[in-house]
């Protein structure tokens, strides 16, 4: 298994452009979210799916757009960046929403 | 909305002393989880709880469900130096899978 998988790793983009961060799992969970992770306000929820299908927001969802239309993948796409996007985002996945999420290794973007 | 509130935020201590770091909530959770985080990597389960009063160990961890459903405190026996990272606990309130995580506590340990 391959856990839960973010592409790209890292990634510069210009104010204004769109970009869609991917994340795919091959555990057959059916939990998946999206976190972004700044310094010192710990992870704080963007977007998150209990199944194919299914999304809800999170504590963050403004500019940001998800959609689940297989079980193994969550994509996260930025409509158009802003500096205040320029974060280091983490894709996660449980298999029941009792059990404890697996992170991502991370999206390092960096906004200009 | 929900808030997790996490402490300490930071921690320097030596090695072989023993850790203890809480979150506490204004919002009952039905689980609360413990994770930690390295440099350049995603947050790894430690511990997860499930049950007020709960008290749970990992090796030299311990964590406990508070018995208000509103706190949780992670304990870490005799630390060594690969303890060191960022600690993070998380709270879920219902069976939606909507995970909320608190600040985090940076741990540092002097060899």
């Amino acid at each position: 298994n391959a856990g839960v998988t973010q592409t790209p790793k890292f990634q510069v983009l210009k104010t204004g452009q769109s970009m869609t961060l991917q994340c795919a799992q091959d555990m057959n969970h059916e939990y998946m979210s999206w976190y972004r992770q700044d310094p010192g306000m710990g992870l704080r929820l963007i977007h998150y799916s209990v199944g194919a299908g299914i999304t809800d927001q999170g504590e963050v969802p403004n500019g940001y757009n998800v959609s689940r239309s297989t079980t193994e993948d969550f994509p996260l796409r930025l409509l158009s960046a802003a500096p205040s996007q320029t974060s280091v985002y983490f894709c996660a996945s449980s298999y029941q929403g009792t059990q404890g999420y697996t992170f991502g290794s991370g999206t390092r973007l960096t906004v200009v | 909305g929900q808030q997790l509130n996490q402490s300490p935020q930071s921690m320097f201590i030596q090695e072989g002393e023993d850790v203890s770091m809480n979150c506490t909530s204004s919002s009952i959770f039905n689980t609360w989880l413990w994770y930690k985080q390295d440099p350049g990597e995603g947050p790894v389960l430690l511990i997860a709880l499930y049950k007020a009063g709960e008290l749970t160990s990992n090796g030299r961890l311990t964590a406990q469900f508070g018995i208000t459903r509103k706190d949780s405190f992670l304990n870490i026996s005799a630390s060594i130096p690969s303890d060191v990272g960022i600690y993070f606990c998380a709270g879920r309130t219902s069976n939606t899978g909507k995970l909320i995580f608190g600040q985090g506590t940076t741990l540092q340990v002097k060899p």
